[in-house]
């Protein structure tokens, strides 16, 4: 079946450092990935996308990473700062799709 | 760009009651939004796929008689549930895909709390 999963739970950094979320996804067929930031109480927040026929994209701040011969996806995050503090979620979405499978989330912390 | 708005954003409600929210698309029209559920600390679960002037296409496991889905115009999706009890408590989300940038926005969410 479709799953998308994380490979932790939690992750605590200092404020400043890198931080490196991953996801493994088992669909093979997805062709489109997204990156989710959720606040506490909020809804998702879109922060980066990644089409199958890509293997980097960056934003400000954000660079996410996709190796489909692993079926990997990574989100980047530099020079973390206390507002990154959040659940992030990642989420494909199957070739022919209109919906999106979630991961089951990463709590990001920030340590000052 | 691109905001989905939700209303309410809080409710609390007796059982037995109904429930009404409102997920409506500020700057953009929407012909398909999606309706999510999210407990603490979990991740969303879809729920269902409102397209405007059709039927909702339901996720296995829900009861479309106990959530109804209206998807009247392109810019707003109502969500009802109906003779609410208190297992149907939990974070409400919607989305709306900009077909433009073929991506999923999340409205800011619908706390419900069934009494």
């Amino acid at each position: 079946g479709e799953s998308v999963g994380l490979h932790l739970p939690t992750l605590s950094v200092q404020e400043g450092d890198n931080s490196i979320i991953n996801c493994a996804y088992s669909n093979s067929a997805s062709d489109y990935f997204i990156w989710y930031k959720q606040e506490s109480g909020k809804g998702p927040q879109f922060i980066i996308d990644i089409r199958s026929n890509m293997d980097k994209r960056q934003g400000q701040r954000v660079t996410v990473l996709l190796n489909k011969t692993v079926k990997h996806l990574s989100l980047q995050i530099a020079a973390t700062q206390p507002g990154d503090s959040a659940v992030y979620f990642c989420a494909e979405r199957p070739e022919g799709a209109q919906k999106l499978v979630f991961g089951q989330g990463t709590r990001l912390t920030i340590n000052p | 760009g691109a905001v989905v708005s939700q209303h309410p954003s809080r409710v609390i409600c007796k059982s037995g009651t109904s429930v009404k929210i409102e997920c409506r698309s500020l700057d953009f029209q929407a012909t398909t939004m999606f309706w999510y559920r999210q407990f603490p600390k979990k991740s969303l679960m879809l729920m269902a796929t409102s397209n405007e002037g059709s039927k909702a296409t339901y996720e296995q496991g829900v009861e479309k008689d106990k959530f109804l889905i209206n998807h009247a115009s392109l810019t707003l999706s109502t969500l009802t549930v109906t003779s609410a009890h208190p297992e149907d408590s939990s974070f409400y989300i919607c989305s709306a895909l900009l077909s433009s940038h073929d991506t999923q926005y999340f409205g800011p969410g619908t706390r419900l709390t069934v009494l």
